[in-house]
């Protein structure tokens, strides 16, 4: 089976700080993902990666960024952290093909 | 652009009976549907993944059907378990190029009294 792994579960920063949220998948899928969800507003895409050094811009990019070095690795990036980025943090990656996303475990960060 | 409803938010039911969620969206030129499940606090398991030349998907007590025409799909599940209780979530992918971008229904939580 397909593993996407979230390195942290909860996550608690200051605001201001500069927060790295780290995925890894392990069967060389093209494609990953990086959603937010908040309680009545559903998953919203924030950035997108269709292959290494690549990255699209998802509904939400603002006040985020994101690297993409190698295949199985794609890192979101807090610039500045701020207490609206309270939520929870999930990565997802897909081939390129007909099966489906596979999701991480998710990050829950909050930011005081 | 595509948007993707799910009704109802919640839904309780007795153990045992069967039960159909549903989901619709806008567009009709969807690539493929995917229903998911999310326990609290936790990510989401795929569950069943249908293509747009597909009309349904079964796994176990779980029975996916997909109308493009309609711009519905529904997730049946049968005989239910006090752990079917969770958030059901579908999503639409409109792209040809793999599965670029999905778009969520903000789910449907269901709760089997025991």
């Amino acid at each position: 089976d397909v593993k996407v792994t979230q390195s942290s579960r909860y996550l608690v920063k200051r605001t201001g700080e500069k927060v790295f949220l780290e995925c890894v998948q392990d069967m060389d899928h093209e494609n990953m993902f990086w959603y937010r969800q908040d309680p009545g507003l559903g998953l919203r895409l924030i950035y997108f990666s269709y292959d290494v050094k690549m990255k699209e811009k998802g509904d939400i990019p603002e006040g985020y960024s994101v690297s993409r070095e190698k295949k199985e690795r794609f890192s979101l990036i807090l610039e500045s952290a701020s207490t609206n980025q309270t939520s929870m943090y999930l990565c997802a990656s897909s081939w390129e093909g007909d099966y489906g996303y596979t999701f991480g475990s998710g990050t829950r960060l909050t930011v005081v | 652009k595509q948007e993707v409803t799910q009704i109802p938010a919640a839904l309780s039911v007795p153990e045992g009976e069967n039960l159909v969620l549903n989901c619709s969206f806008t567009d009709s030129a969807i690539y493929n549907l995917q229903w998911f499940r999310q326990d609290p606090g936790k990510g989401l398991t795929s569950l069943l993944l249908i293509q747009s030349s597909q009309r349904e998907q079964t796994s176990g007590r779980l029975n996916a059907s997909l109308d493009k025409s309609s711009g519905r799909s529904t997730l049946y599940i049968a005989a239910s378990q006090p752990g079917d209780s969770a958030t059901y979530l579908c999503a639409a992918s409109i792209s040809n190029f793999g599965n670029e971008k999905l778009t969520f229904g903000t789910g449907t939580r269901l709760t089997i009294i025991p």
